[in-house]
């Protein structure tokens, strides 16, 4: 079975802080996105990385940074916290075989910034 | 970019009836259309997907189908139970950079309600 995982189901942090979300996957796989999710706006692609040490920004990256030192974990950085990134924030990695688009997704990391 | 828009936003329907929710997109580029379920608490999971080169496909009681003409594609879900109570995801996937790499851009979300 694949498995991505995330480091806090839940997290409270004050504005201001840096705050750091890690994501980690056990399939070898090259492709990891991070998004956010919020109500009636769905899926948001914040960042993703197709190799390690490369990014790509996605369509909301204003406020986030992302680090991938290492092919299995990828980190979404959160420089300085606003409550305006109060969110769920979801990872998700495709399989290994580009031919399919799938992607699995972690269980999520509800995020409140105070 | 890729903007897809998904219709109802909400969906009531009693146990048994028929269930469908449509997406439309905007890229004709666009060849791959995944459809996810999200449970209360959980990440989204796939359910059913379709490609560009077919026109419908099915799986026990979830079908999806596409018009890559009009551009628009649909879940349909028969015999409804209430555990397909779950908010739905319609996506698009479209080349990212680099030429070999693809993302998806996600439609708002439907929740869907199965009443007993």
């Amino acid at each position: 079975d694949v498995k991505v995982t995330q480091s806090s189901r839940y997290l409270v942090k004050r504005t201001g802080e840096k705050v750091f979300l890690e994501c980690v996957q056990d399939m070898d796989h090259e492709n990891m996105f991070w998004y956010r999710q919020d109500p009636g706006l769905g899926l948001r692609l914040i960042y993703f990385s197709y190799d390690v040490k490369m990014k790509e920004k996605g369509d909301i990256p204003e406020g986030y940074s992302v680090s991938r030192e290492k092919k299995e974990r990828f980190s979404l950085i959160l420089e300085s916290a606003s409550t305006n990134q109060t969110s769920m924030y979801l990872c998700a990695s495709p399989p290994r075989d580009r031919v399919s688009h799938e992607q699995y997704f972690g269980p999520g990391t509800r995020l409140t910034v105070t | 970019g890729e903007n897809v828009e998904q219709h109802p936003s909400t969906l009531s329907v009693q146990e048994g009836d028929s269930a469908v929710i449509k997406c439309t997109y905007s890229d004709s580029a666009s060849n791959y259309f995944p459809w996810y379920k999200q449970e209360l608490g959980k990440g989204p999971q796939l359910i059913i997907d379709i490609r560009s080169n077919v026109g419908e496909k099915k799986d026990q009681r979830i079908a999806v189908t596409l018009n890559k003409t009009a551009k628009h594609f649909s879940l349909h879900i028969t015999e409804t139970q209430p555990e397909d109570s779950a908010v739905y995801f319609c996506a698009a996937s479209i080349r990212a950079s680099g030429g070999s790499n693809y993302k998806l851009t996600f439609g708002k979300g439907t929740l869907l309600t199965v009443n007993p």
